[in-house]
């Protein structure tokens, strides 16, 4: 079974919509959570992390993800996506063992 | 400032054959990590080392050896190339611990026939 779930496999929104990526772990416990991004042709780059604190964590480029610990999410969001955020995003969760696991990804796509 | 740097970018092997990655960072980073990318699946942990002449076993560490003589290199290893390995090897490195933000390379995309 999938420890890290991103229900979207791939995503194609116009630009100005409005996104969120799911991701859910099935870890109980203290974890670190992040989201990384690939653009085509490059390299994973991190877009944001969560460890403890505010739920609600801010990344670059206007992303942000919220944590809610009771629904062991850590949805992705952005309120106004463009074309060049068209990439690969995927989420990843760190258990207090450093066994780290990442999700199966999902693509957007971006149309202009 | 290279950051991370895998070499080769692309390799074709034939079943039984042996091959090296190597991955070269220079940022002085303690942690470093290989991973595959395989569809569908995301990216798996492999091995990594939490410091020169450290190595650890990950998520799916069978088939592969690693090696870290040097604080800035972290080789993995195929002794017998199966076909089941093709897949998308990025390597990457962290200062501190592994959950600390990883800085990753351009990956190697390696087909085994």
């Amino acid at each position: 079974a999938q420890s890290v779930s991103q229900h979207n496999h791939h995503v194609i929104l116009s630009e100005a919509a409005s996104l969120e990526l799911g991701c859910n772990y099935s870890y109980g416990g203290t974890v670190n959570l992040f989201w990384y991004v690939q653009y085509p042709g490059q390299h994973l780059q991190l877009l944001l992390k969560y460890f403890s604190g505010d739920p609600l964590v801010k990344g670059i480029k206007g992303f942000e993800a919220e944590f809610i610990k009771s629904k062991f999410s850590f949805n992705l969001r952005k309120p106004s996506v463009q074309w060049s955020d068209t990439a690969e995003y995927f989420c990843a969760v760190i258990r207090h063992n450093n066994d780290m696991r990442f999700g199966a990804g999902t693509r957007l796509t971006v149309k202009p | 400032n290279a950051g991370v740097t895998q070499t080769p970018k692309f390799r074709v092997l034939k079943t039984g054959q042996s091959m090296t990655l190597l991955c070269a960072q220079d940022m002085n980073h303690e942690y470093m990590y290989w991973y595959r990318q395989d569809p569908g699946m995301g990216l798996r942990l492999i091995h990594y080392s939490v410091g020169e002449g450290t190595t650890a076993k990950g998520e799916v560490p069978d088939g592969y050896n690693v090696s870290r003589l040097k604080k800035q290199n972290f080789l993995l290893g195929l002794e017998s190339a199966a076909p089941s390995q093709t897949s998308v090897y990025f390597c990457a490195s962290s200062y501190g611990g592994i959950n600390q933000p990883q800085h990753f390379g351009d990956g190697t995309r390696l087909s085994i026939l």
